[in-house]
């Protein structure tokens, strides 16, 4: 079944950088786009940006604009997330999910606690 | 800054039906925005419903059914289940960018 594996939880300093993993596997991951959001505790939905994974083509939430960069390894069909300067206002759980056909996101990961503390 | 607005909660008895609705700050939804729909329980990953306004996963359950009303999208629930209970989130496409809207707290009460 399409399914997507994330890496593990981390905790990072401020002002210093995060960078999440997001294997696939289940479906065709060249044909498709990545999408990365994320969602402080008891808070709403956040899209960052997303990858288009054959062409590479990114596109980035503005707020996230200056410091986070999308990437992809298609020989092992995995999706990066990379935030930096971190703040404590980053702390968040972080997903993945596929835009596997026009406009259909499914599936997501299972999500990624990042802890940015002093 | 584009917002997404949804209704910050919302309560339904069982067995009753209610509209869930997702508005935009450019103006009226259209299928242009392709409009998705979320489910998302305490502690878990969002889960995907409708997809390009009105279409269904295969694991979506009938009751859930997306539309276009009065320039709005909107999810509507009809016969309500106590599982139904959850946060609901919309997401638009506007262009290359996407953004989520403030999500809807169901309570089935």
């Amino acid at each position: 079944q399409m399914q997507l594996v994330q890496s593990g939880p981390e905790v990072k300093k401020p002002g210093t950088s995060v960078k999440v993993s997001c294997k696939a596997s289940g479906f065709t991951f060249t044909s498709s786009a990545m999408q990365w959001v994320r969602q402080a505790r008891g808070q709403r939905l956040e899209w960052i940006g997303w990858i288009v994974v054959g062409s590479g083509n990114t596109n980035y939430a503005q707020k996230f604009q200056e410091r986070v960069t999308i990437t992809r390894d298609m020989s092992t069909s995995t999706a990066y997330m990379e935030l930096s300067s971190l703040r404590s206002e980053d702390t968040a759980v972080y997903y993945c999910a596929a835009e596997t056909s026009a406009a259909r996101i499914d599936p997501w990961g299972q999500g990624t606690l990042v802890t940015v503390s002093s | 800054q584009t917002v997404v607005t949804q209704e910050p909660s919302l309560t339904v008895s069982p067995g009753g039906t209610v509209t869930l609705t997702c508005a935009s700050s450019t103006g009226a939804v259209t299928s242009g925005y392709y409009p998705n729909w979320f489910q998302q329980k305490p502690g878990q990953a969002p889960r995907a419903l409708i997809y390009s306004t009105s279409n269904k996963h295969s694991w979506t359950p009938a009751r859930f059914s997306g539309s276009l009303l009065g320039g709005k999208a909107a999810l509507t629930l009809s016969g309500v289940q106590p599982e139904d209970e959850a946060e609901y989130y919309c997401l638009l496409y506007y262009g290359g960018a996407r953004v989520f809207g403030g999500g809807t707290k169901l309570t089935v009460l």
